[in-house]
């Protein structure tokens, strides 16, 4: 079935690092959205990528879709203790399906 | 707008037991969801709706019964619950692309 393979799981970093993240489909995706999980808190909206390359930015955040709609990335440049959390993708294949990856959970040291 | 509620917050069951979670909505979104969520694996889809009357299954639906009456209200129910659908459970419903999700119903399965 329909698959969306998130990398890493678990990444530390020190304040001012950056951060990226990576989403990888085997079948291509008809767009792909991003959330943001506080430790303890439900899943809140980012972001939703829809054109091939496309690439939006919020802030510090930089999301990419990649050119076959088969993968995308959201990068952080300079973290911050307030970007702690766990980030998810989450990838359309039909209608009123998204399937979400794994996350992967962001810890910033002070 | 109170947004996505959820009740209950927290709930134990013994093995056997039925039970409804809750979920309604005040923003008049059609589309609905569930999800349950486990450590490492992400938010997987249990059931969805797309409007009052309309159901359909997601990813994970085994052992889990929805209906939708209403626009507002989109139960969950867990007919004879097992340890394996000890969880994190998500509501959320949709306007357009973006995901509004509920606090979360902490279920554990004894």
């Amino acid at each position: 079935g329909q698959q969306v393979m998130q990398i890493p799981q678990y990444q530390h970093v020190q304040e001012g690092e950056d951060f990226t993240t990576y989403c990888n489909s085997s079948t291509t995706l008809s767009n792909i959205q991003w959330y943001k999980q506080r430790p303890g808190g439900h899943p809140v909206f980012l972001i939703q990528l829809v054109k091939s390359g496309e690439v939006k930015k919020q802030k510090r955040l930089t999301f990419q879709f990649g050119e076959a709609k088969k993968n995308s990335s959201l990068h952080i440049t300079a973290t911050q203790t307030t970007d702690v959390g766990t980030y998810f993708c989450a990838g359309r294949y039909s209608f009123n399906k998204f399937y979400f990856g794994s996350g992967t959970k962001l810890n910033v040291k002070p | 707008n109170a947004g996505v509620t959820q009740t209950p917050k927290f709930q134990v069951l013994k093995t056997g037991q039925s039970m409804t979670l809750q979920c309604a909505q005040d923003m008049n979104h059609e589309y609905m969801s569930w999800y349950r969520q486990d450590p490492g694996m992400g938010l997987r889809l249990i059931h969805y709706s797309v409007g009052a009357g309309i159901t359909d299954q997601g990813e994970v639906p085994n052992g889990y019964n929805v209906s939708r009456s209403t626009t507002e209200d989109f139960p969950l129910r867990l007919l004879s619950a097992a340890p394996s659908q000890t969880s994190v459970y998500f509501c959320a419903s949709n306007r357009g692309a973006e995901a509004f999700f509920g606090q979360g119903t902490r279920l554990t399965v004894v």
